[in-house]
């Protein structure tokens, strides 16, 4: 069956430029987590969804990440202003339950790079 | 706080040779342990994980972990290394009660002919 899909796979934005990164879950799952992974290092938790409900987003860096999961299904993750700390794999995770045992299964990532 | 600590940043063994990668977390409660495996431009698959139940865990691809409480260790191992085993390894573990994952630095295995 289907994987998760993000897209897009790469993307470039000038620095102080709006950028939005979707997430297509396995269909039916219930949780959905966004990671990030800067060059070199594992990824960093950012935000987890229980179906709409954002229930945890301490991992966000900071007022300019901003992620919504409107109807349960399809998650976007949107970074305003972007700046060159921003440059990592934004990679997104779901997972068919809400139990801390479940397997999360990776989609193959965005690549940001912000000049 | 929980964390998750891999020795060596990077590996390489010879074709044939014994893998072992080592992990060692830290946890107030009883962990969920995860390894997962990232080749290049891919994102992360699981190769196996602990929850609770045997604490020998045989995973994808011939690998295998045993969770040893004592030691706060969950190593990776397999007998024989291929040259298609050579990716990026992540060991994690769950924080609370939603599931999200703590990571370790990673540990890139490179296999020699």
């Amino acid at each position: 069956g289907a994987g998760v899909s993000q897209s897009p796979r790469y993307k470039v934005a000038k620095r102080g430029q709006d950028v939005a990164l979707r997430c297509d879950p396995i269909s039916g799952h219930v949780s959905l987590f966004w990671y990030q992974q800067a060059l070199g290092q594992g990824p960093e938790f950012l935000t987890y969804f229980q179906n709409e409900a954002q229930l945890d987003k301490s991992g966000l860096p900071s007022d300019r990440f901003f992620a919504e999961r409107p109807e349960g299904s399809v998650s976007t993750l949107k970074i305003q202003r972007t700046q060159q700390e921003d440059s990592a794999v934004y990679l997104c995770a779901s997972s068919s339950r809400d139990n801390p045992g479940d397997t999360q299964y990776f989609g193959p990532g965005t690549r940001l790079t912000v000049l | 706080a929980q964390s998750v600590t891999q020795l060596g940043s990077h590996v390489s063994v010879s074709e044939g040779a014994l893998v072992l990668l080592r992990c060692n977390y830290s946890s107030s409660v009883p962990p969920y342990l995860f390894w997962y495996v990232q080749y290049p431009n891919q994102g992360l698959q699981l190769l196996l994980k602990y929850t609770s139940a045997a604490t020998l865990v045989k995973g994808i691809n011939g690998f295998e972990a045993e969770f040893k409480k004592s030691e706060t260790s969950f190593h990776l191992t397999k007998p024989s290394a291929h040259m298609s085993d050579a990716a990026e390894y992540f060991c994690a573990v769950t924080l609370g009660k939603g599931g999200k994952l703590l990571f370790g630095q990673g540990t890139e295995l490179s296999v020699k002919p």
